[in-house]
């Protein structure tokens, strides 16, 4: 059962206007949830992250938003520009018995910019 | 720039013919880890290493095996692929015990079985 859910497969904003992702989790134990882009043929890039004691982290165009009690997040992009067309992952990450972290993805949702 | 490198870029094998991918990392984590992508997938950890320490996802298939000679090198092995192991596999790094620095990811190499 997919613990992070991404129900949107795909987004188109206009230039200038606002993006928004969103994203589903279901495990209560996630302490850190993390947006990565990616462009074709290479791999997701790290994009914001918040933590799970948080309600918001804003970096420049990017914000992320965390509703604990509805386990939802989004990602807000103002404003888009054609250079933010991608695949958007949601991750989350929860501390695993070995010491390190793990990370769990949703399926992420393609976002196109038109000029 | 520090970096993760995955090589090849793209890997062709012939159905039940071992194949190894690899990767590297110039970043120094302690951490490394192998995912494998489908299409219009999620990214789906396989297992990672802790420094020497080898962590095996509980679904992941006796099929895959992985090595971590030393603190830069990690190695993705299948040893005998099947058609539904056709998929992008992304090598990770991260710090230890830090759930606030990204992974980094390198870009991938897409395994095609014939």
């Amino acid at each position: 059962d997919q613990q992070v859910k991404q129900n949107s497969p795909s987004l188109s904003v206009q230039e200038g206007r606002i993006s928004i992702l969103n994203c589903d989790y279901t495990n209560s134990m996630f302490d850190y949830f993390l947006w990565y882009k990616k462009y074709p043929a290479e791999g997701p890039t790290f994009l914001i992250s918040i933590s799970s004691i948080k309600d918001k982290n804003e970096d420049g165009r990017f914000t992320v938003f965390l509703n604990k009690s509805a386990k939802h997040l989004s990602l807000h992009i103002v404003p888009s520009q054609p250079g933010d067309s991608a695949v958007y992952f949601c991750a989350a990450s929860v501390a695993s018995g070995a010491g390190s972290y793990q990370l769990t993805f949703g399926k992420g949702t393609k976002l196109s910019v038109i000029p | 720039d520090a970096m993760v490198i995955q090589n090849p870029r793209y890997q062709v094998t012939q159905f039940g013919k071992p194949v190894t991918l690899s990767c590297s990392q110039t970043l120094n984590h302690n951490v490394m880890y192998w995912y494998q992508q489908k299409s219009s997938q999620a990214p789906k950890l396989l297992f990672h290493y802790y420094d020497k320490d080898f962590n095996n996802e509980a679904d992941t298939p006796d099929n895959f095996q992985s090595r971590r000679p030393n603190t830069s090198f990690c190695f993705l092995d299948i040893r005998s692929p099947g058609l539904g192991d056709a998929a992008m596999y992304l090598c990770a790094t991260g710090e230890v015990r830090r759930a606030n620095q990204p992974q980094h990811f390198g870009d991938g190499t897409r395994l095609s079985i014939l």
